[in-house]
């Protein structure tokens, strides 16, 4: 059964520093998302990463898989007030009967404190 | 703002109703996909949709069933709906349906109460 874990679940941190989120998955998966999350609000996404050694940035936001540790980061550099939210990781896997099976993590609630 | 709408934005009920969730894509995307967030279970892949037809399953009940219409928007039917059934209804879409590898943009989400 596929599983995901996300971790921390909490996350304060200072402005200006760096942090990382970290998901670990147990079988093996084709593809590997992050979404943002703000209180109240939908879900956005921001990294879709489908292959070993893919990484993706977007700002102070950095994203990496390898699928072979099974495990992907999200890097958070000199983090800012305006990346509080909660982030999701998800894990994806097209089943023989074309099914999708997808799991998502429980989701790191980041705060960043000036 | 996605370019996703959904409608209602809460609905109230009871249990053993059926209701109805519609979600409109952004313009030119051909793929709808369901998701629900509840406290007890977090974040469910539902169902996707691609230009009509239903491409990939996820942890969909039988009680629920949508479909896509041809002008595109899909409707999410719950039925025999039940207290647990409280959460968050999202749908999203993307240009293609190319095995959830694009970038799905997500609508503001349907708050569905069942008392």
């Amino acid at each position: 059964e596929l599983k995901v874990e996300q971790n921390p679940l909490f996350l304060s941190m200072q402005e200006g520093k760096n942090y990382t989120i970290y998901c670990n998955y147990s079988t093996t998966s084709d593809r590997l998302y992050w979404y943002r999350q703000d209180p109240g609000k939908s879900l956005e996404s921001l990294f879709v990463l489908l292959s070993n050694g893919a990484v993706k940035q977007e700002g102070r936001l950095m994203a990496s898989l390898d699928t072979k540790a099974r495990l992907s980061t999200l890097h958070i550099t000199a983090a800012v007030h305006d990346l509080s939210a909660t982030y999701f990781c998800a894990v994806g896997k097209t089943l023989w009967n074309n099914n999708n099976d997808m799991r998502f993590g429980a989701g790191t609630r980041l705060t960043v404190k000036p | 703002d996605s370019g996703v709408t959904q409608t209602p934005k809460h609905l109230i009920t009871a249990t053993g109703q059926r209701v109805t969730l519609r979600c409109s894509p952004r313009s030119g995307d051909l793929s709808v996909y369901w998701y629900q967030q509840s406290l007890d279970q977090g974040l469910q892949f539902l169902i996707q949709y691609y230009n009509g037809e239903e491409r990939a399953k996820g942890n969909i009940l039988e009680r629920f069933s949508a479909q896509q219409f041809p002008d595109l928007h899909s409707e999410l039917n719950l039925s025999s709906l039940e207290l647990g059934d409280s959460a968050l209804y999202f749908c999203a879409s993307s240009v293609a349906g190319r095995d959830f590898q694009e970038t799905q943009y997500f609508g503001p989400g349907t708050r569905l109460l069942v008392l």
